[in-house]
């Protein structure tokens, strides 16, 4: 069980469907974020759960970006009609209660 | 708004030289600044983080300067390795209730060459 893993690693999608990442976290971690990525940049923050609490979505860029966590351990982030603009790796990370963010490889999604 | 300005965008230096990589932060109520290192394919690794009681952390080759007064802080590598070669972020958070999320800057691409 060594850290945290994503999947797909990679996700080919056409503009106007839907995806679904997967993020398993480290056993036992309280708390988990997402980031996304875009090519040569640094990661940006999406949204924070703790448990299955999301408790900050501040950083979800439009209302097709949807993330949940329903039993506090995985979590799934949906993009509902995916627009060109979406492309990007989406990073999960996950920590103890404030702890450091252990993060995982990421999935990059590409819509054509 | 940029809130953690990094700087330079690439670097490339001899093995056994000293890059430095520079970041500035807008946010006085920041109190916690890790640097991470990225190579391609894979998520970000945390190297070393500091607080701003102290001005200054040593881990390994790596070590963290802070000043406080400034709100900058810099990473230095030293006695760097062509497997340093990487890409650099450094970033800030603060306890909001919510987590600790992360504040990132746009990363320097190191290269070490022999």
């Amino acid at each position: 069980g060594a850290g945290v893993s994503q999947s797909p690693r990679y996700k080919v999608a056409k503009r106007g469907q839907d995806v679904a990442l997967r993020c398993d976290p480290i056993s036992g971690h309280v708390s988990l974020f997402w980031y996304q990525q875009a090519l040569g940049q640094g990661p940006e923050f999406l949204t924070y759960f703790q448990n299955e609490a999301q408790l900050d979505k501040s950083g979800l860029p439009s209302d097709r970006f949807f993330a949940e966590r329903p039993e506090g351990s995985v979590s799934t982030l949906k993009i509902q009609r995916t627009q060109q603009e979406d492309s990007a790796v989406y990073l999960c990370a996950s920590s103890s209660l404030e702890g450091e963010q252990f993060f995982g490889p990421g999935t990059r999604l590409t819509v054509l | 708004q940029q809130q953690v300005k990094q700087s330079p965008q690439s670097l490339i230096v001899q093995k056994g030289g000293i890059p430095i990589i520079n970041c500035a932060y807008e946010n006085t109520a920041f109190d916690y600044f890790p640097w991470y290192q990225q190579f391609p394919g894979k998520g970000p690794a945390l190297l070393i983080a500091i607080r701003p009681d102290v001005s200054e952390k040593k881990e390994g080759r790596f070590t963290i300067s802070f000043n406080k007064s400034a709100k900058q802080f810099s990473l230095h590598i030293m006695d760097s390795q062509p497997g340093d070669s990487a890409t650099y972020f450094c970033a800030a958070s603060h306890p909001t209730g919510g987590g600790n999320k992360l504040t990132f800057g746009t990363g320097t691409q190191l290269k070490v060459e022999l």
